[in-house]
């Protein structure tokens, strides 16, 4: 299973942009880049996802590189509501289409 | 409304028991899976489902089992061959469209059960 690789944590302000940063260096041509957020003692929340092209919807845009071997997840204005574990995920296609965690970027938005 | 109902939300058990946690979807997907979370770590696969009748180990299944007779339904059992049962537990769905699972789509995850094992 390909491997994504983020910051254990980043800070923001609130109402200011935040660019949270993922490498995925062995990221194969069929695999879509997800992200996805976990506020404490709840279940991961969907926020985004791309395969090529740059995403974008009513939580956040998704920047991905052109070689693809890593993206960004922007909020373009952060809220409290917003502070949370932020988790890039590579989900290839084939039989498995596994979702596979890593460890996630922890960031706190202060007020 | 569509959504995933993971059930109980906490639950106890003494340790050498056998528990069975509930997970329940309307969303019409065929792709289950269960997670394992322990405190300020990411999310670890257990087991997950394509299919009715049809499941595969993850990455520590050891001492767990689970069955998928039903296409709504995917319960896991955490027999008392897991040495560190007390986790957060997470079960997710995802759509599944002509037969193939697709990762042009998103997973939806239920609130989670936190067992605890005294």
């Amino acid at each position: 299973d390909a491997k994504t690789t983020q910051p254990n944590s980043m800070e923001s302000n609130e109402e200011e942009p935040v660019h949270l940063p993922c490498n995925h260096s062995t990221i194969s041509g069929t695999d879509y880049i997800h992200w996805y957020r976990q506020l404490p003692s709840q279940g991961p929340e969907y926020v985004i996802h791309g395969l090529t092209s740059n995403v974008n919807n009513r939580m956040a845009s998704l920047a991905i590189a052109e070689d693809r071997k890593s993206s960004t997840l922007i909020l373009h204005r952060a809220t409290l509501r917003d502070a949370a574990v932020y988790y890039c995920i590579l989900r290839g296609g084939g039989a498995t289409n596994k979702l596979i965690f890593g460890t996630g970027t922890l960031l706190a938005v202060q007020p | 409304d569509g959504g995933i109902t993971q059930s109980p939300k906490y639950l106890f058990r003494k340790e050498g028991q056998n528990v069975t946690l509930s997970c329940e979807q309307n969303l019409n997907h065929d792709a289950m899976y269960w997670y394992r979370q322990d405190p300020g770590q990411g999310l670890r696969l257990i087991y997950y489902s394509q299919i009715v009748n049809d499941f595969q180990k993850g990455d520590i299944a050891e001492g767990y089992s689970v069955s998928r007779e039903k296409k709504e339904s995917f319960p896991l059992t955490v027999t008392s061959a897991q040495k560190n049962p007390t986790a957060f537990y997470l079960c997710a769905s995802s759509f599944r469209p002509s037969g193939h699972l697709d990762p042009n789509t998103e997973a939806f995850f239920g609130q989670g059960t936190r067992l605890t094992v005294v």
